[in-house]
């Protein structure tokens, strides 16, 4: 079955700080979707990465906080930048592979911020 | 804005079915109807789509109503494993198109 890895699995940070995320899967794709999830809230959509151009916000957020970068067709990464107790949350990011139904999402990352 | 209407919470005793509903009146005549869970602590799962027909697969059955601005999603033999949050989602079938989740129905199913 289709793989996502999603790096870190987990992390605690300082206020102030940025994390970038790291999303690889095991063929290519040509969307990737990030999500935020706050603690016992639905999921968001943050931004969809598409491979060579730049990615398309939702409302709410925006590209200075969130920068997404998407250099080929198995990979993208999504900093939070100058992070807050605000941001603590679980990221994941999601695909849709050639072939299976339904979109597959990463196991997530954990996010901190102290 | 979620296009869809679930109840928050749900109990079900475990080998019994569970049968969660989702209201989607405002659903067009090209959208689908999915639905995916997510475990706690995992992403969520793809369970089973259907557009107007109903569905069946080793996961679940869809019943959509003919009105289409109903359905329901059928656990037949559910397992202490089934507990999670159950998402119904409407969007057209076109590859590649963003998912936006509602608030979903958390499934307790009781020993």
């Amino acid at each position: 079955s289709a793989v996502i890895s999603q790096k870190p699995s987990r992390d605690i940070c300082q206020r102030g700080t940025s994390l970038t995320i790291q999303c690889q899967v095991d063929s290519q794709v040509t969307m990737m979707f990030w999500y935020r999830q706050q603690p016992g809230q639905s999921l968001t959509l943050i931004a969809t990465a598409n491979q060579g151009s730049e990615a398309t916000y939702e409302s709410g957020f925006v590209i200075d906080k969130f920068p997404i970068s998407r250099p080929n067709l198995t990979f993208s990464t999504l900093t939070v930048s100058n992070m807050s107790p605000e941001d603590s949350s679980i990221y994941l990011c999601s695909v849709e592979h050639t072939g299976r139904v339904g979109y597959t999402f990463g196991s997530g990352t954990r996010l901190t911020v102290v | 804005d979620a296009k869809t209407t679930q109840p928050p919470s749900m109990d079900c005793a475990e080998g019994r079915a569970a049968n969660l509903p989702c209201n989607h009146s405002t659903i067009s005549g090209n959208e689908y109807v999915y639905w995916y869970r997510q475990i706690h602590s995992q992403g969520p799962q793809y369970i089973i789509h259907g557009l107007k027909n109903n569905e069946t697969n080793e996961m679940a059955s869809l019943i959509i109503t003919e009105d289409r601005k109903s359905s329901t999603l059928i656990l037949p033999h559910a397992t202490l494993r089934d507990t999670a949050v159950y998402y119904c989602i409407v969007r057209v079938g076109n590859r590649d198109d963003k998912i936006i989740f509602g608030k979903g129905t958390r499934l307790h199913i009781l020993p």
